[in-house]
């Protein structure tokens, strides 16, 4: 079964703090996605990585950067906390091109920004 | 921009009732996806759709894949309140990454409440 791991399931942090959201798969998945969710709002991307040091912008990339150094680890990084970044945080993997694209999930960060 | 848009929003019903939940485009989509989410946690993919037409049955749930690949619906048949929770469609679009890569166009989900 493919596991995908974030660090942390809730985390409060104050506005104008640096915030790292890590994520880690276990399955050798080459592509790697940041979402978040919101009530009335959906899924969002903000950032994917379809191979290691790549990256790129989804839909609300503002206010947001990526990493990632390692093929299993993908990490979001909130350079300066703003209360409208309080949100779920999902992180997501898949292979490259085949499977139709499927997608497995981590179980969340909950993030609130005070 | 391609959007997928899901009706109904939210579905309140009894156990044994029989429901059907809408995922609509005016997008082709290579492959077509649902997912379940509890609260709290990450969706959890149940299916995936490729080809036009496409029926595929997984215990209780049945999900179609429309011909013209724009559409999708899920039936449950006999909901029991183990099946409440947030189902999510999502359409799989090629990216021009030089292969076959792809991202997911996600609707906004239907919550589904099944009362004992």
């Amino acid at each position: 079964d493919v596991k995908v791991t974030q660090s942390s399931r809730y985390l409060v942090k104050r506005t104008g703090e640096k915030v790292f959201l890590e994520c880690v798969q276990d399955m050798d998945h080459e592509n790697m996605f940041w979402y978040r969710q919101d009530p009335g709002l959906g899924l969002r991307l903000i950032y994917f990585s379809y191979d290691v040091k790549m990256k790129e912008k989804g839909d609300i990339p503002e206010g947001y950067s990526v990493s990632r150094e390692k093929k299993e680890r993908f990490s979001l990084i909130l350079e300066s906390a703003s209360t409208n970044q309080t949100s779920m945080y999902l992180c997501a993997s898949s292979l490259i091109g085949g499977d139709a694209y499927e997608q497995y999930f981590g179980p969340g960060t909950r993030l609130t920004v005070t | 921009t391609q959007l997928l848009e899901q009706s109904p929003q939210f579905l309140s019903i009894q156990e044994g009732e029989n429901l059907t939940v809408y995922c609509n485009s005016s997008s082709v989509f290579s492959s077509l996806q649902w997912y379940r989410q509890e609260p709290g946690e990450g969706p959890v993919l149940l299916v995936t759709v490729v080809t036009g037409g496409e029926v595929k049955k997984l215990k209780r749930l049945t999900f179609q894949f429309g011909d013209a690949r724009k559409d999708s619906s899920l039936h449950i048949t006999a909901a029991q309140p183990g099946d409440t929770g947030l189902y999510l469609c999502a359409g799989g679009v090629l990216m021009n990454y030089g292969g076959s890569q792809g991202n997911l166009i996600f609707g906004k989900g239907t919550k589904l409440s099944v009362k004992p």
